[in-house]
């Protein structure tokens, strides 16, 4: 049974700074992964979704990795701002259901 | 392009009183449909998913049901409402045409909260 971690659950980081958020995963038969980012009291939107046959996707200042073989994937932050604060969220997205980590909450600091 | 609609907002209901949160997705056709539920300082917990008009499947065994009467429209209900069932409501679709690089996408979400 696929579960997918997320540590920290928590970080804060000055402005300007590159961060890491990562993203564990037991079952390295992964279907897709999906980065989301949740803001308070709203919805969650899609940043990056890595195809199982990928490496890696880019989005602006956003790229996230995907290595199958280790069960990691992360998603980098460049030049972070105020703005990017939210919670992060990894899914692995399954053929039908997705399972999703409990999230690293972010805070950009100004 | 595809949107998601989700309503109400937002409600207070006491307890033992029904449940009926409705989810609308235009732009798409035969999506898989999902409801799930976010309680206060937790992750999402899948409630109900579909893969097409009447066909639900549950994933936690509780006293919310869902139903699907057209393809794009995604029901969740509850005769009796518990305090627990109080958080964050979220809809979600998924394009069932695609394989690999088929996104979830989801809906701004309903706050509940059972007095």
């Amino acid at each position: 049974k696929q579960e997918v971690t997320q540590i920290p659950a928590a970080l804060s980081v000055p402005e300007g700074e590159n961060l890491v958020l990562n993203c564990s995963f037991t079952d390295s038969a992964i279907y897709n992964l999906q980065w989301f980012r949740q803001d308070p009291g709203k919805g969650l939107t899609s940043l990056l979704l890595i195809q199982s046959s990928q490496r890696e996707q880019t989005s602006g200042r956003l790229n996230a990795s995907l290595d199958k073989s280790s069960g990691r994937s992360t998603l980098y932050i460049a030049a972070s701002q105020p703005g990017d604060s939210a919670t992060y969220l990894c899914a692995d997205s399954g053929t039908y259901k997705y399972i999703f980590g409990t999230g690293t909450r972010l805070k950009v600091l100004a | 392009s595809q949107t998601i609609h989700q309503w109400p907002a937002t409600l207070v209901q006491p307890v033992g009183s029904p449940l009926s949160l409705e989810c609308t997705v235009e732009g798409t056709s035969n999506p898989n449909l999902y409801w799930y539920r976010q309680a206060a300082g937790r992750g999402l917990q899948l409630l109900f998913y579909s893969v097409g008009i009447g066909q639900i499947s549950s994933e936690v065994p509780q006293n919310l049901s869902a139903s699907r009467p057209q393809d794009r429209q995604f029901i969740l209900s509850s005769k009796k409402l518990l305090l627990s069932d109080s958080g964050f409501y979220l809809c979600a679709w998924r394009s069932r045409t695609s394989g690999s690089g088929d996104e979830q996408f989801f809906g701004p979400g309903t706050r509940l909260t059972v007095l």
